[in-house]
């Protein structure tokens, strides 16, 4: 089946340190690959997306490359800032599919708390 | 301008007691989606919604959730009675298509049953 893995929070970091969240996803076809944030108290929004293989998702500093060799898009953070602290969801979409089968499938979510 | 509303933004209620959780999504969205959040099962999709008629409530976890949508801005999912295992976050979210499209949450909705 289709399904996302993302790495166990939570992670605490100080600031300015150097970000990972490791993603990696099992899907037939080619999907589309996303970053989701939650800031606390609030939905989630839309960080980042890349739709094929080799592409590289980026906004507010953080970048994700799609690997389709390694069924991977992990999220990364050259500096991270204490106003980064939030949930991050990989998630992915599979293309061409109507209904249901084209929906959004999220991972669990990684808790990232940055430190002053 | 306004994103997706919800409301209440928290509700606490006894077991046995009907809920209703209510959701305006984004002026000019024909697409709309319920999810649940736990800590043990993350983020499941319940029921989305195109052009207000139901496509796929499937993992709505069983009868005593209903979702509705009367009109294009209008939305509600109803926990008829309410057991305490209920107890989550619910985000409605909303789009311009099914599924090409970006999905914009609300705020969400804490339920908690007691």
């Amino acid at each position: 089946g289709n399904s996302v893995t993302q790495m166990e929070g939570p992670v605490t970091l100080s600031e300015e340190a150097f970000l990972t969240i490791n993603c990696t996803y099992t899907a037939t076809g080619y999907p589309s690959l996303f970053w989701y944030v939650q800031y606390p108290g609030e939905g989630l929004q839309l960080l980042l997306k890349a739709t094929k293989a080799d592409d590289k998702g980026s906004n507010k500093g953080f970048e994700a490359t799609y690997r389709k060799e390694t069924t991977s898009f992990h999220l990364e953070k050259g500096s991270v800032q204490v106003s980064d602290s939030a949930v991050y969801f990989c998630a992915l979409r599979r293309e061409g599919y109507g209904g249901s089968q084209g929906n959004l499938i999220f991972g669990k979510g990684t808790k990232l708390s940055v430190k002053p | 301008d306004a994103g997706v509303i919800q409301s209440p933004r928290h509700e606490v209620t006894e077991m046995g007691q009907e809920v209703t959780l209510r959701c305006k999504p984004i002026s000019g969205h024909n697409s709309l989606f319920w999810y649940r959040q736990t800590m043990m099962r993350g983020l499941e999709l319940l029921i989305y919604f195109n052009n207000n008629v139901p496509i796929d409530d499937s993992g709505m976890p069983e009868d005593r959730f209903s979702a509705k949508m009367p009109n294009a801005s209008f939305s509600t999912l109803k926990i008829q009675p309410s057991e305490p295992r209920d107890s989550a976050v619910y985000f409605c979210a909303s789009s311009l298509g099914q599924t090409s499209y970006e999905q914009y949450f609300g705020p969400g909705t804490r339920l908690t049953v007691t």
